[in-house]
């Protein structure tokens, strides 16, 4: 059964600080990763999606990278902003049977910003 | 915004009442689904559809029911729930269920008495 793990749970950052969440997942069997934004109390927004085919994606201050062999994924985050202070989610899609793109995601990384 | 709509945006309901939750998507999008995400917990898939027809059901709990009428709507019929049936229930869409990301609607606030 596929789980993700997202480390750490929470992160406080001053302004302007390069960060790095993390996410990990058992099985390496994946068709791809997302990562979302999620405000308090709102619906999720796509960051990136990476294919499993793929080693990394970029958009803007934004870059994941994905290890699948390993069953790691980084998101990266440059010249942090009080604007990105919000939950980071990870989500792997599944890569099998009828469950094929079904997303496992992670518990989220809250992240602050403090200006 | 984003092209995934969600009403009502809040729902506080007894244990005895019925309600629907609906969901409209403006992306041309052919799959759909429900999630549930309750505190501390991530979220979890409740439902797929694809092209209007149900492709997964993730041993949900009978008193939530799901109906697709076109691959645009998309409903969830409730009765008979529990207050741990209390939480944060989203709507997606993807264009189809494979390759491309999925679009999330801002969710529905359910709170059950």
């Amino acid at each position: 059964k596929q789980e993700v793990t997202q480390i750490p749970a929470a992160l406080s950052v001053p302004e302007g600080e390069n960060l790095v969440l993390n996410c990990s997942f058992t099985d390496s069997a994946i068709y791809n990763l997302q990562w979302f934004r999620q405000d308090p109390g709102k619906g999720l927004t796509s960051l990136l999606l990476i294919q499993s085919s793929q080693r990394e994606q970029t958009s803007g201050r934004l870059n994941a990278s994905l290890d699948k062999s390993s069953g790691r994924s980084t998101l990266y985050i440059a010249a942090s902003q009080p604007g990105d202070s919000a939950t980071y989610l990870c989500a792997v899609a599944l890569n099998y049977g009828g469950s094929q793109g079904n997303l496992i995601f992670g518990k989220g990384t809250k992240l602050s910003v403090k200006p | 915004e984003t092209g995934v709509t969600q009403t009502p945006r809040h729902l506080v309901m007894g244990m005895t009442n019925k309600k629907s939750l609906k969901c409209e998507q403006h992306l041309g999008h052919n799959a759909m689904y429900w999630y549930k995400q309750s505190a501390k917990k991530p979220l979890e898939l409740m439902f797929v559809y694809n092209f209007k027809e149900q492709t997964e059901n993730n041993s949900v709990p009978s008193r939530f029911s799901p109906e697709c009428p076109n691959s645009s709507h998309l409903f969830l019929h409730l009765h008979t729930l529990q207050p741990e049936d209390s939480a944060l229930y989203l709507c997606a869409s993807s264009q189809d269920t494979l390759t491309r990301g999925q679009f999330f609607g801002p969710g529905t606030r359910l709170t059950v008495l």
